[in-house]
């Protein structure tokens, strides 16, 4: 069974501070996505990333996938309120079970004014 | 429609009657799945479909759990019987391919009393 550990589950910080939240396997997987969830909504996806030691960048927020494709990284800089929300990793299945998204229990930022 | 949507937005029932919970893809998305978000849990995955056809019903908890898909479209989700334990936010989520981006809807949050 693929598992994937979020970390921290809770941070709660300033406006204008920065943050990187972590995602970690013991598993291979062929992608890992990064979503974000406001309450009362399903989530919405933020990034995929499919390499090893690929980074990518979407404003103030900065994806790693790991070199061996087992862990990813989430950086935001100078945070903003409107950053709150929930932050799920998944990872993608390989082969026949490309279809299939094992999310992690995620990461929830609070961002205070 | 313009997104995925999902009905009752919330439920609440009684211990040991039955709850459908029914989910409308993006039109022309042939593969649906359904998830379950418990509190202080990520995402587990109950069932994909690939247009009517269920190739993965692995996650569905037990067999009070059904899903059925009619006309590559509507999804609905059935647990009968239902216990405390499967109170959580049910999640429908459609995509164009199986490796395609992922839309999800804003959940079903059954409370069973």
């Amino acid at each position: 069974t693929q598992l994937l550990e979020q970390s921290p589950q809770f941070l709660s910080i300033q406006e204008g501070e920065n943050l990187t939240v972590y995602c970690n396997s013991s598993s291979v997987f062929s992608s890992l996505q990064w979503y974000r969830q406001e309450p009362g909504e399903g989530p919405v996806l933020l990034v995929t990333v499919v390499t090893g030691g690929e980074v990518k960048k979407l404003k103030r927020l900065t994806f790693q996938f790991g070199d061996a494709r087992k862990d990813s990284s989430l950086h935001i800089t100078a945070a903003q309120p409107g950053d709150t929300g929930l932050y799920l990793c998944a990872g993608g299945g390989s082969g026949g079970s490309n279809y299939k998204l094992t999310f992690g229990k995620g990461t929830l930022l609070t961002v205070n004014p | 429609g313009a997104g995925v949507s999902q009905s009752p937005s919330n439920k609440v029932t009684e211990k040991g009657k039955d709850v459908e919970l029914r989910c409308d893809p993006i039109s022309g998305h042939t593969a649906l799945y359904w998830y379950r978000q418990s509190l202080g849990q990520g995402l587990e995955f109950l069932i994909y479909f690939q247009g009517n056809s269920a190739p993965d019903k692995s996650g569905l908890p037990s067999d009070r759990f059904s899903a059925e898909r009619t006309g590559g479209s509507v999804s609905t989700l059935t647990i009968q019987r239902t216990q405390q334990e499967d109170s959580a936010v049910y999640l429908c989520a459609s995509s164009l391919a199986t490796t395609s981006l992922k839309f999800f809807g804003p959940g079903t949050r059954l409370t069973v009393l």
